[in-house]
């Protein structure tokens, strides 16, 4: 069975400082990876997907993602936070034949000025 | 058009109440999901319909009974709900071709059973 882990519940950057944003999956083949950002209340909006090929991702609002198979992991990155990215970011592994997302249990972002 | 909209916003029922969640897109979507999410913690499937045929119920009690109108409309009609049914309810929609897609979710409809 596929899962995700996202090991940082909480995250705290000053606005303008870098961000990278852990997750780690386990799925036997090559996985479709999604990192999705939720606003207080509000649905989830996805920042970027990988399928395949390119392992460096890159996604709206200036975040960017890379694959590393050797690892498990798809890191977001950011370099340079704004106030407005304070959020709950969901990192998503999916199956290839299957329908269904496996969410990881979420990073908060607390983003100070 | 790539937005998924849901109505009602908030949704206030007492556990005897019947009420409907509505869900619609307009991408052409032939995928639609409900999740619940309660607070913070990631979004739990509940169904999944395939071309209007539900194809996934992640044992969902029967006090939560999805319907499938047509290819753009879902609903998730409520009964008899518990206060700890309480939650964000997402809904979202991806393209079907056979294998997984970016799923598209709507803002939610923040239910609470009093």
């Amino acid at each position: 069975a596929q899962s995700v882990t996202q090991p940082d519940i909480h995250i705290t950057v000053s606005e303008g400082a870098s961000l990278e944003l852990r997750c780690n999956y386990s799925y036997g083949a090559t996985p479709y990876l999604f990192w999705y950002v939720q606003s207080p209340g509000q649905g989830l909006q996805l920042l970027l997907k990988y399928f395949s090929g390119d392992t460096l991702v890159q996604g709206i609002k200036g975040f960017e993602a890379e694959f590393k198979r050797s690892q498990s992991s798809f890191n977001l990155r950011k370099p340079s936070v704004h106030w407005s990215d304070a959020a709950e970011y969901f990192c998503a592994v999916g199956s290839g034949s299957a329908r269904q997302l496996t969410f990881g249990s979420g990073t908060q972002l607390t983003v100070l000025p | 058009d790539t937005e998924v909209t849901q109505t009602p916003k908030h949704l206030v029922m007492g556990m005897t109440n019947k009420k409907s969640l509505k869900c619609e897109q307009h991408m052409g979507h032939r995928a639609m999901y409900w999740y619940k999410q309660k607070a913070k913690k990631p979004p739990e499937l509940m169904f999944v319909y395939s071309y209007e045929k539900l194809s996934i119920n992640e044992s969902v009690p029967s006090r939560f009974s999805p319907e499938c109108p047509n290819s753009s409309l879902l609903n998730l009609h409520l009964h008899a709900l518990q206060p700890e049914d309480s939650a964000l309810y997402l809904c979202a929609s991806s393209q079907d071709h056979g294998r997984v897609n970016e799923q598209f979710f709507g803002p939610g409809t923040r239910l609470t059973v009093l």
